[in-house]
């Protein structure tokens, strides 16, 4: 089966560092995705990585495990606009087609 | 600018009655998605379009109906067999299905059904 894993609620403070963690088991793999979605807007992308170790883009890195089957997210210096729902997604190799997790809701604390 | 655009933003309806929702993108991407999101959950997949005149059904089709008889325009009909139409529907796009390219997402339609 496909299944996808993040945690669905975390807390962090203004200008602390979070990481976000996602474990995956599915069918195939060509890649993996991260998005930002605010409430009640579209998902942005973030990062993709589809080969093992960690993908840096200014505040934010995000690092792939194929063997563990594990990617995380981590956000450095966080501002109180980081806070919103990060989804994890993984790209099925038959299809082609992303398969998401549910999404992990960030507060962002003063 | 180029982009997604998706209409109404917010759309209610009665029960019983079929809803089309409308995605168009100028991006010149030749693959379409809808997903259907709802609260505390990740994004699911309604359907999915490759090339023009031709779709595939995603992981929760039952209840819903596409066309796409041209590049730009992919919209999606709720119709009344689908049992809880209630959710937030997002539309996206990526330049093609078997590449590694993210998809590009429009704002999103909030659809209501009393």
């Amino acid at each position: 089966g496909q299944n996808i894993d993040q945690p669905t609620e975390m807390t962090a403070t203004e200008g602390a560092i979070v990481q976000i963690n996602c474990t995956y088991q599915t069918s195939g793999f060509n890649g993996l995705f991260w998005y930002q979605q605010h409430a009640g807007e579209a998902p942005t992308f973030l990062s993709y990585n589809v080969l093992d170790g960690l993908e840096e883009k200014g505040r934010f890195s995000s690092f792939l495990s194929r063997s563990k089957g594990y990617s995380y997210l981590l956000l450095k210096e966080l501002q109180m606009k980081d806070s919103a729902s990060y989804l994890c997604a993984v790209r099925d190799r038959q299809g082609g087609k992303l398969i998401f997790g549910q999404g992990t809701e960030l507060s962002v604390k003063p | 600018d180029g982009g997604i655009t998706q209409s109404p933003k917010y759309l209610f309806r009665k029960e019983g009655q079929n809803v089309t929702l409308s995605c168009e993108q100028n991006l010149n991407h030749d693959a379409m998605y809808w997903y259907r999101q709802d609260p505390g959950q990740g994004l699911r997949l309604i359907y999915y379009s490759q090339i023009v005149n031709d779709f595939q059904k995603g992981d929760i089709a039952e209840g819903y109906s596409v066309s796409r008889e041209k590049k730009e325009s992919f919209p999606l009909t709720v119709t009344s067999a689908q049992k809880n139409p209630t959710a937030f529907y997002l539309c996206a796009s990526s330049i093609g299905l078997l590449v590694s390219y993210e998809q590009y997402f429009g704002p999103g339609t909030r659809l209501t059904v009393t």
